[in-house]
């Protein structure tokens, strides 16, 4: 069974600029959730999709937003990139976002912002 | 006060001892627990979950749960230098997972 697929796995974008990040979940997962990570503030949740609805969402600006299509893929967009946005990306995957269900992690996208 | 915290580290122990993670969590409605390993350069792995007060172990690893005190641990027994890595703390509040911080693991030979 084929694990959770990000791409890009680089990225290097200009502030100002905008993004889309993909994440392709584990054949018959339909939560997807997306986290940032960076050295000094750990793993940040972004937010949760759930059969193409978003369902939960981290503290983090509009300029971060999201959607899942209905074969469960997921997209990630940052618009007007600001520097402290260089972080890796990570994507999850879990079969129902059930309350004891553990998450599946892809490798994420670095995206590094000049 | 953040949601989940972890032992700041670094952690720093010989080959063949135990290490000790430790990790308290704000939200008392939370109902589940993770540990996560993350190797420099890759993504968190899953290395243990626990549902349940009381200690639930699994080889080498041993996760230990009192929800009366918002405290959930990992033990490592037999440390091996492969186990040096980041150990992430995770619960879920909802549909959520909230992570800590992470503490950093050297198991030195």
């Amino acid at each position: 069974k084929a694990g959770v697929t990000q791409t890009p796995r680089y990225l290097i974008k200009t502030r100002g600029q905008q993004v889309t990040l993909s994440c392709s979940p584990i054949s018959g997962h339909r939560s997807v959730s997306w986290y940032q990570q960076t050295p000094g503030q750990g793993l940040q949740f972004l937010f949760e999709y759930f059969s193409e609805t978003q369902r939960n969402k981290g503290n983090f600006p509009g300029r971060f937003s999201g959607r899942q299509f209905s074969n469960s893929r997921s997209e990630m967009n940052v618009s007007t990139l600001e520097l402290g946005d260089s972080a890796l990306y990570l994507c999850a995957s879990s079969p129902g976002g059930g309350l004891d269900e553990k998450l599946f992690f892809g490798s994420g996208t670095q995206l590094s912002v000049l | 006060q953040k949601e989940v915290e972890q032992n700041s580290g670094p952690l720093s122990v010989p080959e063949g001892a135990i290490a000790s993670l430790n990790c308290t969590y704000s939200d008392r409605g939370s109902q589940s627990f993770f540990w996560y390993r993350q190797y420099s350069g890759k993504s968190p792995e899953l290395i243990m979950f626990i549902y349940s007060n009381g200690d639930k172990e699994d080889g080498r690893f041993t996760a230990q749960l009192n929800k009366a005190s918002q405290y959930v641990s990992l033990l490592i027994r037999d440390s091996q230098p492969s186990d040096s890595a980041t150990y992430l703390c995770a619960v879920r509040v909802g549909h959520d997972m909230r992570f800590g911080a992470g503490t950093r693991l050297t198991v030195k030979p």
